[in-house]
């Protein structure tokens, strides 16, 4: 079974400023998916940033980018510009490719930004 | 972009009633929908995967005469969990996809939390 961890349940960032989240995973697939979702106090889950585990160009969205580490099986998330809307849980997914694939989460990281 | 709905968003029952939540897919339909359980601070646990119009797949450790899952519409699919008890409170989150490949996006419900006295 894919297992997900989150080594990092909390961290702090200053306003603008940049920080890294840290993902590892388990996995004896060779062709996957990574997420970053993200959950704020309403507790919507919001889709971050994806990953296709063949490609070896990593993510970018706006200000957040990923460090997909495919052999060391490492896929981390960084935030640039941190903004105060960016607090909230973040949290790292598996999925394998094919029918039927399911949603693997880790056990977060609490962000906090901070002025 | 595509929106799910919960409903309710909280419900607080007493223990031994049953509670229906219902989850909703409103500007796509959505070919598999999926259950997840989550409690205070801690991650996602999917329940159950259900495709419309078939049984629902459930998760190892979780009662399937407990939690039942319903997806009789590609629009909706809802949880009834029956004989409440109070460590059945939590969040509960559903998911939708369009389709039921790993390249099909999951869109997440708001949520709703059950509280069972």
């Amino acid at each position: 079974a894919q297992t997900v961890t989150q080594s990092q349940p909390e961290m702090s960032v200053q306003e603008a400023e940049t920080v890294t989240l840290s993902c590892t995973y388990d996995t004896s697939e060779s062709d996957y998916y990574l997420f970053w979702y993200k959950q704020p106090p309403s507790r919507q889950m919001i889709l971050v940033i994806r990953q296709e585990a063949y490609k070896q160009q990593n993510a970018t969205e706006n200000r957040f980018s990923v460090n997909f580490q495919k052999a060391a099986k490492s896929f981390s998330l960084k935030i640039s510009d941190s903004q105060l809307g960016d607090a909230a849980m973040y949290f790292c997914a598996y999925r394998n490719t094919g029918t039927a694939s399911k949603l693997t989460f880790g056990t977060g990281t609490r962000l906090q930004v901070t002025l | 972009g595509a929106v799910v709905s919960q409903h309710p968003s909280r419900v607080i029952c007493k223990s031994g009633t049953s509670v229906k939540i219902e989850c909703r897919s409103l500007d796509f339909q959505a070919t598999t929908m999926f259950w997840y359980r989550q409690f205070p601070k801690q991650s996602l646990m999917l329940m159950a995967t259900s495709n419309e119009g078939s049984k629902a797949t459930y998760e190892q450790g979780v009662e399937k005469d407990k939690f039942l899952i319903n997806h009789a519409s590609l629009t909706l699919s809802t949880l009834t969990v029956t004989s409440a008890h109070p460590e059945d409170s939590s969040f509960y989150i559903c998911s939708a996809s369009p389709g039921t490949y790993s390249t099909d996006t999951q869109y997440f419900g708001p949520g709703t939390r059950l509280t069972v006295l």
